[in-house]
């Protein structure tokens, strides 16, 4: 597609339910990232792709965090358990190459919102 | 651990002056550096990206850097309110897959 495109734009939420954050990155670009951004704080990375596998999940909070991609395209981010603390806008952002870093293109993000 | 820094603002600059926006980072082998602009509530959105030593310029926006100083820094002319935003400066090293942001710096511009 043109641009990165992140689905929901929002999620509500109950603690201890279980969600799933798509993201399809731009047509060709092998790299895939994931962050989250909490209100008034910076870029927290959580978890890279390149192709389908995950070289670097070192970002991950926890392991109620979970993430895959599937034909080096889509990739899901799923939460299991929800809780309070994981509330923050998890962004998604795509690149042409890892090796030599042309920058990302992100997502519009999703807000996810934990009651 | 590699790190960026820069001044967290906020940074308030009138309408029309010349905006400066400083980031310094740790990491010498670094070799690519990008320039973001954040607004309130939106996703990060690239806006210079500066490879090589000297000044980069497109439209108001100069970037600037200087590897033996570690510094990179973005100047933006003619500021416009509409720049108001949050300018996040990242950096990273040749093969390495990751950028290494810094916590941003909120430009306010007054009209």
């Amino acid at each position: 597609g043109a641009g990165v495109s992140q689905s929901p734009s929002n999620k509500v939420t109950e603690k201890g339910k279980d969600v799933e954050l798509r993201c399809d990155p731009i047509s060709g670009h092998t790299a895939l990232y994931w962050y989250r951004q909490s209100l008034g704080q910076g870029l927290e990375f959580l978890i890279y792709f390149q192709g389908n596998s995950a070289p670097d999940k070192s970002g991950l909070p926890s392991d109620r965090f979970s993430a895959e991609r599937t034909g080096g395209s889509v990739s899901t981010l799923t939460i299991q358990r929800t809780q309070q603390e994981d509330s923050a806008v998890y962004l998604c952002a795509s690149s042409l190459s890892s090796v030599f870093n042309y920058g990302y293109t992100f997502g519009s993000g999703t807000r996810l919102t934990v009651v | 651990q590699k790190e960026v820094e820069q001044n967290s603002g906020p940074l308030s600059v009138p309408e029309g002056a010349i905006a400066s926006l400083n980031c310094t980072y740790s990491d010498r082998g670094s070799q690519s550096f990008f320039w973001y602009r954040q607004y309130s509530g939106k996703s990060p959105e690239l806006i210079m990206s500066i490879y090589s030593n000297g000044d980069k310029e497109d439209g108001r926006f100069t970037a600037q850097l200087n590897k033996a100083s570690q510094y990179v820094s973005l100047l933006i002319r003619d500021s416009q309110p509409s720049d108001s935003a949050t300018y996040l400066c990242a950096v990273n090293e040749y093969s390495n897959y990751q950028l290494i942001w810094g916590a941003g710096t909120k430009l306010i511009i007054k009209p």
